[in-house]
């Protein structure tokens, strides 16, 4: 079974923090994903990464960074968290090779809230 | 862009049919899925239809797939309280890693 975690499943950090949400996925999937979840919104891609130190911008990745140093892990950071960015938070991993329809294996999520 | 469209709420009776549907505006669409949330929980994937399919049956799941009019459907036969959940419609774009996801749909299961 594919097994995608996430570094916390609950964090509650102050406005100008600096945020790390860690995934790790264990089936040597090529693609990561970073979503935020958000009532009435579904999900919302916020960046992804094809490759080890390759990363794409989604649709909403203003006040976020990402990196992806090994391919197993792909970290989200949030520079300097604002209360616009309490929400939940999804990992989702995939494989890239022919054959597999490149379904999505999520994480439990982490819900993140700023004071 | 992309953009994918469902209903947000859907009330069944236990023992109905259930039907969730789905548009989409991407004609290019390769893969389309249906992903089920739980409450507090990541989405898994529940099927896939490949985009030159019109059905697919998996069990108690019936996936209707209309090009023409970009729209795809989800029908669990005999819903069950343990589907209560959000499902969330998904398509993705041939050539791109990225899967745009719908809003999702809060299905109530009345027992």
């Amino acid at each position: 079974d594919v097994k995608v975690t996430q570094s916390s499943r609950y964090l509650v950090k102050r406005t100008g923090e600096k945020v790390f949400l860690e995934c790790v996925q264990d089936m040597d999937h090529e693609n990561m994903f970073w979503y935020r979840q958000d009532p009435g919104l579904g999900l919302r891609l916020i960046y992804f990464s094809y490759d080890v130190k390759m990363k794409e911008k989604g649709d909403i990745p203003e006040g976020y960074s990402v990196s992806r140093e090994k391919k197993e892990r792909f970290s989200l950071i949030l520079e300097s968290a604002s209360t616009n960015q309490t929400s939940m938070y999804l990992c989702a991993s995939s494989s890239a090779l022919a054959g597999s329809q490149e379904t999505q294996y999520f994480g439990p999520g982490t819900r993140l809230l700023v004071l | 862009g992309e953009d994918v469209e469902q209903s947000l709420f859907l009330s069944v009776r236990e023992g109905d049919s259930s039907v969730i549907n789905c548009t989409y505006t991407d004609s290019s669409s390769t893969y389309l899925y249906w992903y089920k949330q739980e409450p507090g929980a990541g989405l898994q994937l529940l099927t896939y239809i490949f985009s030159n399919m019109d059905m697919k049956q998996d069990q108690r799941l019936t996936v209707l797939l209309n090009k023409k009019d970009k729209h795809l459907s989800l029908r669990i036969a005999d819903t069950q309280t343990g589907d209560s959940a959000i499902y969330f419609c998904a398509e993705k774009a041939g050539g791109y890693q990225k899967v745009t996801f719908g809003t999702g749909t809060k299905l109530q299961v009345i027992p």
